[in-house]
């Protein structure tokens, strides 16, 4: 199976500040399928980013994703405190669908 | 706007069965979309586990050996997770989600996720 490695495990930064997160894949996956997800504390993950770059319904566009073969990359630009959150990525090129281990975003 | 919960006993004892069932409003499990369990054990990343297609199709992660089953109850529109022979490394936060094979995907976009239940085996 494709593992899904984000790191750090946590970055901290301020309002109003960019951040990019990173994510890396064991063997490359098709930007056509792959994902990023939020999950707020104590609340249901959401979908964020399809396909590498399509942002979901309803997702600002301060979030942008890019990336391909085994590198891929989530950007939330102007933090907002709701951005504050767990992010984790999604491969769905392959079966069975795996996950990152999730970057959390904190307030530094 | 569809809404996925989650539900089932929060304790179950090793080598016993965990069932869980997702109760879907909002929309029903005879629509065009994959039927999806997903686990997260403590300090753990997620786990796809299986999931199913309206039509009955299955599709289920090797990591489980076997151990898992899931179906869907359309006159309930709900659908539901059995895990058999439990232990203490399947306790988790369970997940139930809505998810489609976009293109020529061969494994689930996840849309939309449950609020998920703990599950504890001890």
């Amino acid at each position: 199976e494709i593992v899904l490695t984000q790191s750090p495990g946590t970055l901290s930064f301020s309002p109003g500040e960019s951040v990019t997160l990173s994510c890396r894949a064991s063997q490359s996956v098709n930007s056509r399928y792959f994902a990023w997800y939020q999950q707020r504390h104590g609340q249901a993950p959401r979908l964020l980013i399809y396909g590498t770059s399509n942002r979901a319904a309803g997702i600002p566009d301060r979030f942008t994703g890019s990336g391909s073969g085994t590198d891929f990359t989530l950007t939330i630009s102007r933090l907002e405190p709701e951005d504050f959150a767990v992010y984790f990525c999604q491969q769905y090129s392959s079966a069975p669908l795996t996950f990152g281990g999730g970057t959390k975003v904190e307030i530094k | 706007q569809v809404h996925l919960q989650e539900s089932g006993p929060g304790l179950v004892k090793p080598s016993g069965t965990l069932s869980l069932t997702c109760t879907v409003s909002g929309g029903s499990v005879r629509s065009s979309n994959w039927w999806i369990w997903v686990r997260q054990p403590p300090g753990r990343r997620l786990e796809w586990i299986g999931e199913i297609y309206y039509t009955g199709n299955n599709n289920y992660n090797p990591s489980l050996k076997s151990r898992a089953s899931v179906s869907v109850d359309q006159s309930k529109n709900q659908f539901s997770l059995t895990l058999i022979s439990v232990t203490a490394a399947d306790t988790a936060i369970y997940y139930c989600a809505r998810g489609i094979h976009p293109g020529s995907a061969v494994a689930s976009l996840v849309q939309q996720w449950g609020q998920g239940t703990q599950v504890t085996v001890s």
